[in-house]
C-alpha cells in the first residue's frame, strides 16, 4: 500500500530565509504523482506544486520548487525567501496509476510551518 | 471560473437533525470528491464520483449519504450524526493528472 511520511510536525523559520519541508513516499507503482498543498487556518487546501514520476526535471512554481529524488523516494518542498503569509500547514500527497478520471489522493500527516518576523 | 464553492461555511446540528452540505464547480471537471478532516490531521477520503457515478466509497457509515445531481453539483446528506463526526468537510474536483481543486470547506459541529 502507498504511504506518505512527513517527519517534521512543526518548523520555525525566520522571514526571508529558505525552508525545506521533507516528504518521503512508499509505493511499488512506477506511475504516480506527487503534490504539495498549503492549508492556512481558514481551512482551504491550496495547490502549490505537482511532480509526475516520469518527469525528469524538478517542478517549480514561483517561489516553490520540488526536490524530487526518485531513487530515495523523496519529494521535498523548497520555499525560497519565506514570507509571513507562508505560515500554514503543508501537506505532501500522492496519487497512483493512470491519470484519467478519479484518483485517490493519499496525504502525509502534515508539517506546520511558522514564519517569524 | 477556477474555484470550488461549498455551502454552508459553518454548520451546527443536533444528533437528530437532517442537513445537507453542498459543493459546486463550473470547471467541467468529471471527478468530484468528499474529504473529512479532523483537527491537526490530514484529510481522509470519503467518496469519489466519476462522471456522476459513485466510484469510491471508503467504508463511510450510512449516516453520510452522497449525491451527485449533475456534473457540477455534489451534495452530502447528513442524518443522525454523532459528536465524533464534527470536522471540516472538504469538497474537491479534478479533470485529469495534476491538481485537484479544493473548496474552502464546511466546518461541521454535531452537538
Amino acid at each position: 500500500a502507498q504511504k506518505i511520511t512527513q517527519t517534521q510536525p512543526g518548523m520555525f523559520v525566520q522571514e526571508k530565509e529558505a525552508v525545506t519541508l521533507d516528504c518521503t513516499y512508499d509505493t511499488s507503482d512506477q506511475s504516480y504523482g506527487l503534490f504539495w498543498y498549503k492549508q492556512p487556518s481558514s481551512g482551504e487546501m491550496i495547490f502549490l506544486i505537482y511532480q509526475g514520476s516520469y518527469d525528469e526535471q524538478n517542478a517549480t512554481e514561483g517561489r516553490y520548487s520540488l526536490n524530487f529524488q526518485k531513487a530515495r523516494k523523496s519529494a521535498n518542498l523548497v520555499i525560497s525567501a519565506s514570507q509571513l503569509g507562508d505560515s500554514a500547514m503543508y501537506f505532501c500527497a500522492m496519487i497512483l496509476g493512470g491519470f484519467q478520471g478519479a484518483q485517490k489522493l493519499v496525504f502525509g500527516q502534515g508539517t506546520r510551518l511558522t514564519i517569524n518576523p | 471560473d477556477t474555484e470550488v464553492t461549498q455551502t454552508p461555511k459553518h454548520l451546527v446540528m443536533g444528533m437528530t437533525n437532517k442537513k445537507s452540505l453542498k459543493c459546486e464547480q463550473h470547471m467541467g471537471h468529471r471527478a468530484m470528491y468528499w474529504y473529512k478532516q479532523k483537527a491537526k490531521k490530514p484529510p481522509e477520503l470519503m467518496f469519489v464520483y466519476s462522471y456522476e457515478k459513485l466510484s469510491i466509497n471508503e467504508s463511510v457509515p450510512s449516516r453520510f449519504s452522497p449525491e451527485c445531481p449533475n456534473s457540477s453539483l455534489l451534495n452530502l446528506h447528513l442524518h443522525a450524526l454523532q459528536p465524533e463526526d464534527s470536522a471540516l468537510y472538504l469538497c474537491a474536483s479534478s479533470q485529469d493528472a495534476g491538481k485537484k481543486f479544493f473548496g474552502p470547506g464546511t466546518r461541521l459541529t454535531v452537538l
